[in-house]
Order: structure tokens, then C-alpha cells, then sequence
């Protein structure tokens, strides 16, 4: 199956940027996404981007994709405390959902 | 609007023992998956039903594991016998169908403890 791959672990200080990565396999995918978890809730959409674009920008957070290297970041600028919680991404490919391991993201005050 | 409800949110039971877990989606979707999250493994897919019809149970891990979807606004996933190792937090979501930037919705999920 189609294989999504992040980093487990990134720790930031308040006000920082933070980056999170991904990288996808499938070339075909038409959408990705990236999901917010926080404790003890299911997955928040926080934003997606179309394959034919190389990048989006929703206010605080933007999302760049190198569809050449099947690598996909989302930038959260100025980042808060209450951005702490575990990000994944997604892929889509004929309505089946493939999900990352998600990336934990620790704000320090 | 609604979203995604599960039920339960917690369950503790011993071994052995028959849980289902219930999700309703939201309405007017015609996409219903569920997903299984350990820290072991992750988020894995353990099936999904497009108008009601299962599509892919690929994930479903052994035969304990059974799930339906009487309806459009209702579906179960049953373990029958539980063993602690489907200790994990069981998700439920839905999504429209066909092409397009249709993102998943997501419950807010089952924690689920096997004795």
C-alpha cells in the first residue's frame, strides 16, 4: 500500500516557526492533507492542498508541496502553546485515506 | 452541524468479553470508515462502506473483528471475543463521496481497554 512517512518528534519554542515534513509515495494522489490531534480527540482537518499546486497559505500556516520528491511541509508561523498536539498527513487516492505516523509537537513556553 | 458521534468514549472490559462500538456519521455523507490508533502502530484503516456496502476490510485484523452498517446514519464494529492486544483508541469517519477536496471527518473515538 501507499506509504506516508514524518518525523515523530519536534520541539519549538513559542513565537517560533515551526515545519513539520512528509513525505508520500503515491504520485497519483489528487489531495493532501494535514490533520491537528489533540488529547483525547479525533483528527481536526487543518488544511489540504490540490497536487497541482506548490503551495498554500491559510492564515498562520502554510503548506508547501515538491510533488517532484513527494514531499510535503506545513509551516506554522508564530507558533503557540496551544499548537502543541500531533500533526499527520494524509493522501487521498480514489477516497481511501492514507495517514503518516503523525509528527508530536511540543511548544515550549 | 453535528459531526461524526461515537459511543462509547470509554470502554473497560475484561477479556473475553463482546464490545461494539457505535458510530453515527454525519448526515448526507456516504463514505464511513474505521480506523484503529495505537502508539505501536498508528492510525490504521480496518475497513470502509460507501452507501452502506462494505468496500475494503483488508484491515480488519482477524475474524473477531465484524463490522455492519444497517443504514445510512448508523454502523457497528464488534470484537467478539476482545483479547487485551485491541487495547486502542477506535475512530469513526465519513466523508462525501466523488472528487474533489472531500476531507475526512473525524469522532472523536472509543478508548477501549481490554482486561
Amino acid at each position: 500500500g501507499e506509504d506516508v512517512e514524518q518525523s515523530l518528534f519536534l520541539s519549538v519554542r513559542e513565537g517560533d516557526s515551526s515545519v513539520i515534513n512528509c513525505t508520500y509515495t503515491d504520485s497519483s494522489s489528487t489531495y493532501l492533507y494535514w490533520y491537528k490531534q489533540e488529547p483525547g480527540a479525533g483528527l481536526q482537518l487543518l488544511t489540504y492542498i490540490f497536487s497541482n499546486m506548490d503551495m498554500k497559505q491559510d492564515q498562520r500556516l502554510t503548506v508547501l508541496l515538491n510533488k517532484k520528491d513527494k514531499h510535503l511541509s506545513l509551516r506554522i508561523a508564530d507558533t503557540q502553546t496551544g499548537d502543541s498536539a500531533i500533526y499527520f498527513c494524509a493522501e487521498n487516492n480514489f477516497n481511501k485515506f492514507y495517514f503518516g505516523s503523525g509528527t508530536k509537537l511540543n511548544v515550549k513556553p | 452541524d453535528a459531526g461524526v458521534i461515537q459511543s462509547p468514549r470509554h470502554e473497560v472490559t475484561e477479556m473475553g468479553q463482546e464490545v461494539t462500538l457505535r458510530c453515527k456519521p454525519i448526515s448526507g455523507h456516504d463514505y464511513l470508515f474505521w480506523y484503529r490508533q495505537t502508539m505501536m502502530r498508528g492510525l490504521e484503516l480496518l475497513i470502509y462502506f460507501n452507501n452502506n456496502v462494505p468496500i475494503d476490510d483488508s484491515g480488519m485484523p482477524e475474524d473477531r473483528f465484524s463490522a455492519k452498517m444497517p443504514n445510512a446514519s448508523f454502523s457497528t464494529l464488534k470484537i467478539q471475543p476482545s483479547e487485551p492486544r485491541d487495547s486502542a483508541v477506535y475512530f469513526c469517519a465519513s466523508t462525501l463521496k466523488g472528487v474533489g477536496n472531500q476531507p475526512q471527518h473525524f469522532g472523536d473515538g472509543t478508548r477501549l481497554s481490554i482486561l
